[in-house]
């Protein structure tokens, strides 16, 4: 089965901007979303098809994705935005088996 | 407003029957796969399986396969997800969600419930 893997923590100081990789087989050719999940809390959409953000969402949240990985861009990082966050992709081989990467706290310093 | 309202928290013991429900409210709630997500504590989402409400079309994790049931009622707009055997293990916060489309018309999950909390004893 297809397997996402995420570096389990990332710290960025206020203002500065943070990377969070999702390392998967030419994850490239593939659809990838992102979610944040705070504290407690459900997960919410962050980002989807590599780089597309809902209404809601900040413009500070965008994406990339390339070859074996693919990134959330969370730009000008502020206190509110420390949560974990998680990469998923539509395993189309196995036909509708989603996955999810390990997840990546991101600590706001 | 697309709303997804799961079940109260729950509290069992090891071998006993449990069913949560997902019921959704906002949307033409038939047209849209339910699925379900597990985060044991302090660990990850895990994606258990899904279901279509106007096919009745299930399909699951491998990985959950045979521990869990997925079922669905369209006509009050509630999903459910069912053991028959609770085991400690099972011990978790249980998400549904809806799978709507992109912009480019691939699936992603866009509207979470709140999350149910299980907590099985040995």
């Amino acid at each position: 089965s297809y397997v996402l893997t995420q570096p389990p923590s990332v710290s960025v100081a206020p203002g500065r901007t943070a990377r969070i990789t999702c390392g998967g087989n030419n994850i490239g050719s593939e659809s990838v979303h992102w979610y944040q999940q705070k504290s407690g809390q459900a997960p919410v959409l962050v980002v989807y098809d590599d780089s597309d953000r809902p209404s809601e969402i900040p413009e500070r949240f965008s994406g990339s994705n390339s070859g074996n990985t693919a990134t959330l861009i969370i730009s000008n990082v502020e206190a509110g935005d420390e949560a974990d966050y998680y990469c998923q992709v539509w395993d189309r081989s196995s036909d509708h088996i989603w996955v999810f990467g390990g997840g990546t706290k991101l600590t706001v310093l | 407003e697309v709303q997804l309202v799961q079940s109260g928290a729950e509290v069992k013991k090891a071998g006993e029957s449990l069913k949560i429900f997902c019921k959704g409210s906002g949307y033409n709630f038939p047209i849209y796969w339910i699925a379900w997500v597990r985060q044991m504590p302090g660990r990850g989402l895990e994606w258990m399986g899904l279901t279509y409400p106007n096919g009745s079309d299930t399909r699951y994790n491998p990985s959950f396969q045979g521990q869990v049931t997925i079922s669905v009622d369209k006509s009050i707009n509630t999903a459910y997800l069912e053991w028959s055997s609770l085991k400690a293990s099972d011990t978790a916060i249980y998400y549904c969600t809806r799978q709507g489309l992109t912009t480019t018309f691939n699936p992603v999950f866009d509207f979470w419930g709140q999350g149910t909390v299980v907590t099985v004893s040995s």
